[in-house]
């Protein structure tokens, strides 16, 4: 069945710097999201991509969505401290979402 | 908008007994519910489509007859646990789209199940 490649695993990095991450695919989607999830928590939606080339922006949080429409991107800039969490991508397909395996963030103050 | 709440945030049982974990949309009406299954340190996998008025579909691998869906309104879809067991024991999700026209889902804050 499809299957999302995210990368990397998990990412240790310095407050203030910034992040990036991706997920690829060997299937199209047509809508690719991205998720944070905290320790015993839900994930919450970050940002959602419909169009193959979107680049998307939700304040420090940057995605874009492949133009193969087999990849997208996250870009977080100036990391915090709060940035601390595991970042899903999910793409969707017909009545259902696939989720990438996450990506564990630690920012050290 | 797209509240969603799970009921309850945790729970203990003993093996052999059933468990319910509701699900509700605070602020929209939902026609059709997810419900996930996460282990630690592990993605979320889908377990089935929760559809209001109708059957729900589940996943490959996954016992209709174990895992009980009911989806009576359009507000609250329930997962019931039947006869569980230690391996049961996992971290369970369920998530609501706004509507046809939206893919993005919203999650509830998770159920910690504990089987003893």
């Amino acid at each position: 069945g499809q299957q999302l490649n995210q990368s990397p695993q998990s990412m240790f990095i310095q407050e203030g710097e910034d992040v990036s991450m991706n997920c690829t695919s060997s299937s199209i989607f047509n809508t690719w999201l991205w998720y944070k999830q905290d320790p015993g928590e839900g994930p919450v939606l970050l940002i959602a991509l419909y169009k193959a080339g979107e680049l998307t922006s939700n304040g420090r949080l940057t995605a874009q969505f492949g133009i193969t429409r087999k990849d997208s991107f996250l870009n977080i800039s100036a990391s915090i401290p709060s940035d601390v969490g595991i970042y899903f991508c999910a793409g969707q397909l017909p009545g259902k979402l696939i989720f990438g395996q996450g990506t564990t963030l630690q920012v050290k103050p | 908008g797209a509240v969603v709440s799970q009921h309850p945030s945790w729970v203990i049982c003993k093996s052999g007994t059933s468990v319910k974990i509701e699900c509700r949309s605070l602020d929209f009406q939902a026609t059709t519910m997810f419900w996930y299954r996460q282990f630690p340190k592990q993605s979320l996998m889908l377990m089935a489509t929760s559809n209001e008025g109708s059957k729900a579909t589940y996943e490959q691998g996954v016992e209709k007859d174990k895992f009980l869906i009911n989806h009576a309104s359009l507000t609250l879809s329930t997962l019931t646990v039947t006869s569980a067991h230690p391996e049961d024991s996992s971290f369970y999700i369920c998530s609501a789209h706004l509507g046809l026209a939206s893919y993005e889902q919203y999650f509830g804050p998770g159920t910690r199940l504990t089987v003893t």
